[in-house]
């Protein structure tokens, strides 16, 4: 079975903090995303990349930043951590070629106080 | 903008009844379709798929139906039970230039089964 599994199901972090959210896929996939999950807007894609190094920005990349040093790790930064940061956060992977689905962890609860 | 949405944020049925969750999208572009269920506590999980070259596909007690006139996907679930109380999302999938694909969903309809 493909397997992503993300470091923590519960954070609860103090405004200002550097909040490091980490994502390791065990398929060798080439994809890997980072998405906020808020009650009313669904899933929301706040950076993606596509090879080893290579990220780009989604839809709402501002106060994050990412890094992807091995294939199968990415990692989510939030440099200065801010209540309006407080979400669900969810890790997917999916092969680069061909029309196949994403695979999710199991998310990540990020209170930030 | 483009964008993928649902109809209804809330379907309430009951159990035995069958359930229809829509979805709308905008970009004719789009050649691949996802529907994914979210439990509580849960990450999403696939359902079922199609290719914009197919109308219907079917799994078990599960149909997706896609409409390109109209830019419109629908799931089916067959005698609903209460295990299927969930949030659905329907997701689309753009490809770009050099082959990075993304996922882009609505906003999702959450589905509650009673007795």
């Amino acid at each position: 079975d493909v397997k992503v599994t993300q470091s923590s199901r519960y954070l609860v972090k103090r405004t200002g903090e550097k909040v490091f959210l980490e994502c390791v896929q065990d398929m060798d996939h080439e994809n890997m995303f980072w998405y906020r999950q808020d009650p009313g807007l669904g899933l929301r894609l706040i950076y993606f990349s596509y090879d080893v190094k290579m990220k780009e920005k989604g839809d709402i990349p501002e106060g994050y930043s990412v890094s992807r040093e091995k294939k199968e790790r990415f990692s989510l930064i939030l440099e200065s951590a801010s209540t309006n940061q407080t979400s669900m956060y969810l890790c997917a992977s999916s092969p680069q070629s061909g029309l196949t689905e994403a695979f999710f962890g199991q998310g990540t609860r990020l209170t930030v106080v | 903008g483009e964008s993928v949405g649902l109809h209804l944020p809330t379907l309430s049925v009951q159990e035995g009844d069958n359930s229809i969750i829509n979805c709308a999208y905008s970009n004719s572009a789009s050649d691949y379709f996802i529907w994914y269920k979210q439990e509580s506590g849960k990450g999403p999980q696939f359902i079922i798929d199609i290719r914009s070259n197919m109308d219907k596909r079917q799994g078990q007690r599960v149909t997706v139906l896609l409409n390109k006139t109209v830019k419109h996907l629908s799931l089916q679930i067959a005698a609903t039970q209460p295990g299927d109380s969930a949030v659905y999302f329907c997701a689309e999938k753009r490809n770009r230039a050099g082959g990075y694909n993304k996922l882009i969903f609505g906003a999702g309809t959450r589905l509650a089964v009673h007795p």
